[in-house]
């Protein structure tokens, strides 16, 4: 089944520690990105990767960090995370952007 | 810079009613639109995709048709019922960048 899969699906921590959250997708797709999701702002684009070692800024990167280290997986890291972090993250992939396929998304509470 | 706009924000309809969901993007050079569907603190689920060659696809009680002269794209769901209740949302490529850009969404409530 085609899917993209993050982990994990919830998470609380504290401020300043660090924080990784997977993704992996078994398409073969090149693209993949990172979305967070705020009531009254919808989807905003954190970090974007059109191939292997190929890693780009998104509209709101700024605590952000990610690798693109193999096709399958794109991390997102959160090196010292903050409360104003605390959304809903969406990770997705696609063939360039001809079509997205999102994961079931990360709730992260930052405390 | 792309912009996309979704209106109503919210709407609730009784169950059997045919409704129109609206999509409006400011930058008419896409190559594709993009619909998904929202289920509260869930993952987007992808509807239906045009291409910049269609003018419509077609997935069950679903219509999308996409108008690109005049910047709009329309969800038509047809015979609603309350398992459509979620949230809307389109997406058209940015112009000249590498993502997509979401509408805000329309919240739809279909009640028995």
């Amino acid at each position: 089944e085609a899917q993209v899969t993050q982990n994990p699906r919830y998470l609380i921590t504290v401020t300043g520690k660090k924080l990784t959250v997977t993704c992996s997708q078994n398409m073969n797709h090149e693209y993949m990105s990172w979305y967070r999701q705020d009531p009254g702002l919808g989807l905003r684009q954190i970090y974007y990767s059109m191939n292997v070692e190929v890693t780009d800024k998104g509209d709101v990167p700024e605590g952000y960090k990610v690798s693109r280290k193999e096709k399958r997986n794109f991390p997102l890291i959160l090196e010292s995370p903050s409360p104003n972090q605390t959304s809903l993250y969406f990770c997705a992939s696609g063939v360039e952007l001809r079509e997205a396929f999102f994961g079931q998304g990360t709730r992260l509470t930052v405390v | 810079k792309q912009e996309v706009t979704q209106i109503p924000a919210a709407l609730s309809v009784p169950e059997g009613e045919n409704l129109v969901l609206n999509c409006s993007f400011t930058d008419s050079a896409i190559y594709n639109l993009q619909w998904f569907r929202q289920d509260p603190g869930k993952g987007l689920t992808s509807l239906l995709l045009i291409q910049s060659s269609q003018r419509e696809q077609t997935s069950g009680r679903l219509n999308a048709s996409l108008d690109k002269s005049s910047g709009r794209s329309t969800l038509y769901i047809a015979a609603s019922q309350p398992g459509d209740s979620a949230t809307y949302l389109c997406a058209a490529p940015g112009y000249n960048t590498d993502k997509l850009i979401f509408g805000t969404g329309t919240r739809l409530q279909v009640f028995p």
